[in-house]
């Protein structure tokens, strides 16, 4: 089945600088790459995806990136907020009806001020 | 706004206790997800049911059940409840067709003693 991995684990950065988070996917025919984030004592949410077919997508200040050849995503976030602070989960999945998903370990991101 | 509820926040429980745990979701979603997500281990697939009286299993399966009797309601049964079954669990809805994407409840706390 499919294996996620994604790092890093923990990232501290000041206000204002960029984060970026990377996962490592090993199904080929994985084409769906979500990114989920989770607020303290929240549930998860969608922030953003990204399918196969591209190889960008941005929505203001967050962005991902795919490598298909090289099974990899990542999440970039620009300007960093204390808002921002928050636990980011990569998925992977084959995209169809009747798919799952398969998640990373999680990213704690802290934002100090 | 997709609505998915699930029945407690906190439960605490005894060894050895029959342990439902509710959710229901109000968008008519054919798929329905239950996780486990513990520190350091990201979001693991219990079961899931893509229609009603249908179940799959996931990857940590063992010691739990479900139940889908009705679309809107999924389930999850833990028959012998033991300490190393507590953990956050986290109910998740999409629907069948379309992007993978899935909506979460808020969560269910439980503590086995």
């Amino acid at each position: 089945g499919e294996n996620v991995e994604q790092h890093p684990s923990t990232l501290s950065v000041q206000e204002g600088d960029s984060a970026v988070i990377k996962c490592t996917y090993s199904d080929s025919a994985s084409n769906y790459f979500p990114w989920y984030k989770q607020e303290l004592g929240k549930r998860p949410q969608l922030i953003i995806d990204i399918r196969s077919n591209v190889g960008e997508k941005k929505d203001q200040r967050i962005a991902v990136t795919l490598n298909k050849t090289a099974k990899h995503f990542s999440l970039h976030i620009t300007e960093t907020q204390p808002e921002d602070s928050a636990v980011y989960f990569c998925a992977a999945s084959k995209g169809s009806g009747y798919s799952t998903l398969t998640f990373g370990k999680g990213t704690m991101l802290l934002v100090s001020p | 706004d997709v609505k998915v509820t699930q029945s407690s926040r906190y439960l605490v429980k005894r060894t050895g206790e029959k342990v439902f745990l509710e959710c229901v979701q109000d968008m008519d979603h054919e798929n329905m997800f239950w996780y486990r997500q513990d520190p350091g281990l990201g979001l693991r697939l219990i079961y899931f049911s893509y229609d009603v009286k249908m179940k799959e299993k996931g990857d940590i399966p063992e010691g739990y059940s479900v139940s889908r009797e009705k679309k809107e309601r999924f389930s999850l049964i833990l028959e012998s409840a033991s300490t190393n079954q507590t953990s956050m669990y986290l109910c998740a809805s999409r629907t069948g067709t379309g992007a993978n994407i899935q909506y979460f409840g808020a969560g269910t706390r439980l503590s086995v003693l």
